[in-house]
């Protein structure tokens, strides 16, 4: 009965390959965000979608390309991965019309090598 | 800018008290938040606090938001092993209540080493 859960929970690849990361939250929300937690514990929004629609791209380099099938995921699509972007990302989802509690997944552990 | 600033690290004796400090950078923000995170896991909310209010009282938990300094604490009475955690404070710059544009703008975390 896990609220938001992500897959994979650690992922190494080689830089220049292309991965993705799938986001699934049962809590009915309307509003799912990605954020990237880098070495240091800085945590920094990415995207966040509101039914399936993007909301918010925070300067993000088009390398990163979110997809909203339906509102209960977002995935996060990497192409040509970089060392700089390994970091722990997390993905979290909130109801509109709360005080937006945002209820975050597990993370996915990035390496890129 | 967006700049939320933390101490980065707190340590203190089991049962204790732990005051971890937090300064934020937009005063439209309308709700703060206090998060915690395990070693390992996801971020869980502990606690909120509506822009309009001074302190905020949650079982050991008292939040503090001192509105003119944009200054908010966190208090934990009576620190347990178990609080040991790296904590975050975070702000909802936009004023729309509720809406999705409600991106969290996170501080830099405080680790909370609680000795036995």
């Amino acid at each position: 009965d896990t609220a938001v859960s992500q897959t994979p929970k650690y992922l190494v690849t080689q830089m220049g390959n292309d991965k993705s990361i799938k986001c699934e939250q049962n809590l009915g929300h309307d509003t799912m965000y990605w954020y990237k937690q880098d070495s240091k514990k800085f945590l920094k929004i990415m995207f966040s979608y509101n039914n399936k629609e993007l909301i918010i791209n925070e300067t993000v380099p088009n390398r990163f390309s979110p997809k909203s099938p339906d509102k209960a995921h977002l995935n996060l699509h990497i192409n040509s991965l970089e060392l700089g972007d390994s970091a722990v990302y997390f993905c979290a989802s909130s109801q509109p019309g709360h005080y937006n509690e945002q209820f975050f997944g597990p993370g996915t552990r990035l390496t890129v090598l | 800018g967006e700049d939320v600033e933390q101490s980065l690290f707190l340590s203190v004796r089991e049962g204790d008290s732990s005051v971890i400090n937090c300064t934020y950078t937009d005063s439209s923000s309308t709700y703060l938040y206090w998060y915690k995170q395990e070693p390992g896991a996801g971020l869980q909310l502990l606690t909120y606090i509506f822009s309009n209010m001074d302190m905020k009282q949650d079982q050991r938990l008292t939040v503090l938001l001192n509105k003119k300094d944009k200054h908010l604490s966190l208090r934990i009475a009576d620190t347990q092993t178990g609080d040991s955690a790296i904590y975050f404070c975070a702000e909802s710059p936009n004023p729309y209540y509720g809406g999705a544009t409600n991106k969290l703008i996170f501080g830099t975390g405080t680790l909370l080493a609680v000795q036995p």
